[in-house]
């Protein structure tokens, strides 16, 4: 039972323009979300995130925005830019409750220029 | 402030052997987790710890273990290694749950 899902396997975007990835969860007792990035043979890198009592939360060119009653969540970047090219992560976790962060399978993103 | 570091890098091992992996977490941070990502998967879950106790725990056979010492450092053990254990493991480690994870550069564990 996947409880973050990632349905878009790919994405490809134009340089300059937006990229928007999106997530989608199950369990609603999660009220904490984070997006990464993962290059090859590297381990994944920490992006942003926001918590259950946000609908929105921005850093620099990456904005994430958080609907619970439809339990999905998506990541924006503008302008795109071909160093953006990675795989995306989503992940959840329950913050009261202290438990694990729970992955989505990721989504590889390719800004061409 | 010196990263998560994992060891070894790479590791080659032989069906039905045992395997263990090593994690140092960022200096302050007493949670480590372990995830497993093969192709197609995602990053599983295995198990945390904080505090030198398992706290959570992800859906893998028994085979696969773990322990954390009072310096939080994590090691991570598989037991009579299946051809479908090679993956790349992951170690990340938080100061604590509502924080970020911060991940090492991962161990490639191939098992032929």
């Amino acid at each position: 039972d996947q409880q973050v899902k990632q349905n878009s396997p790919s994405l490809s975007v134009q340089e300059g323009r937006i990229s928007i990835l999106n997530c989608d969860y199950t369990n609603s007792m999660f009220d904490y979300f984070l997006w990464y990035k993962k290059y090859p043979a590297e381990g994944p890198t920490f992006l942003i995130s926001i918590s259950s009592i946000k609908d929105k939360n921005e850093d620099g060119r990456f904005t994430v925005f958080l609907n619970k009653s439809a339990k999905h969540l998506s990541l924006h970047i503008v302008p795109s830019q071909p160093g953006d090219s990675a795989v995306y992560f989503c992940a959840a976790s329950e913050w009261q409750a202290g438990t694990a962060l729970i992955f989505g399978k990721g989504t590889t993103l390719s800004v061409s220029s | 402030k010196a990263g998560v570091t994992q060891t070894p890098r790479y590791l080659i091992k032989t069906r039905g052997q045992q395997v263990t992996l090593s994690c140092s977490p960022i200096s302050g941070h007493r949670s480590v987790s372990w995830y497993q990502q093969t192709p197609g998967q995602g990053l599983q879950f295995l198990f945390e710890y904080f505090s030198e106790t398992q706290r959570n725990k992800g859906n893998f056979p028994g085979r696969f273990s773990g322990r954390q010492f009072s310096n939080s450092r994590s090691e991570m053990n598989v037991s009579t290694l299946e051809l479908g254990d090679s993956a790349l493991y992951l170690c990340a480690s938080r100061r604590g749950a509502g924080t970020e994870a911060f991940f090492g550069q991962g161990t490639r564990l191939t098992v032929v």
